[in-house]
């Protein structure tokens, strides 16, 4: 199976910065890689698939990058709506898996 | 618009069954893969189960393989799982999850997801 590592576990910024989560695949999985955001009792929400594209009704203030086994998702000009749990997720091989989640919060 | 609405989840007694059930609209459903996903409770995500649109490939997590059986009625526009054998670790909010494509890579990538339905397995 491959492994997703997400870092950091968990992030605290403020309202206004830029952060950014990276996700690393224990082998190469292309850009068959996807980011999802979740709030507490919701459903995820889809962001980013593709590694890079933005899913339809996403503001552009999300963004991925990277192919192979490093990824990243950039979130610039936070707002309060923002402070999530993020998530990452390979879908090159089954069983598709996920990363461990980022936690971001409020400073 | 897209909508998944899922039902069936509920209490059951270790080793006994559930039917779940995810009712799809907004799109032309045999045309897309379909998936569930399930999330224990404090913990992340966990994919359990995929079906092709046309309902001929399905593939499993090893933790439900032989217990769990994925299916779909496309002239119903629902997909189903079906729970046998169930245990504690089984416990979690059940997902399902609209594919990008019918079949191939773009079909294990979801991009729709229901609210979700809690199943608990405790006697």
């Amino acid at each position: 199976d491959i492994q997703m590592t997400q870092s950091p576990s968990s992030l605290s910024a403020s309202v206004g910065d830029r952060v950014t989560i990276t996700c690393r695949a224990s082998q190469g999985i292309s850009n068959y890689l996807a980011w999802f955001q979740q709030k507490p009792g919701k459903a995820p929400k889809s962001l980013i698939y593709a590694a890079s594209s933005l899913q339809s009704g996403v503001p552009s203030k999300f963004s991925g990058s990277g192919s192979g086994t490093d990824f990243t998702l950039t979130i610039s000009s936070l707002q309060p709506e923002d402070f999530a749990t993020y998530y990452c997720q390979q879908y090159n091989n089954y069983p598709i898996t996920f990363g461990q989640g980022t936690r971001l919060e409020i400073k | 618009e897209v909508q998944l609405l899922e039902s069936g989840g509920g209490l059951v007694q270790p080793g006994g069954s559930l039917r779940l059930s995810c009712a799809a609209s907004g799109f032309t459903f045999s045309t897309y893969a379909m998936t569930w996903v399930r999330q224990p409770p404090g913990k992340g995500p966990e994919w359990v189960s995929t079906i092709s649109g046309s309902g001929g490939s399905t593939y499993y997590a090893d933790s439900v393989k032989g217990r769990f059986t994925i299916s779909r009625d496309n002239s119903r526009n629902t997909l189903f799982l079906q729970m046998n054998s169930l245990r504690a670790e089984d416990t979690a909010v059940y997902y399902c999850a609209k594919g990008r494509d019918s079949s191939g890579f773009y079909s294990r990538a979801c991009d729709s997801w229901g609210q979700g339905t809690l199943v608990t397995v405790s006697s």
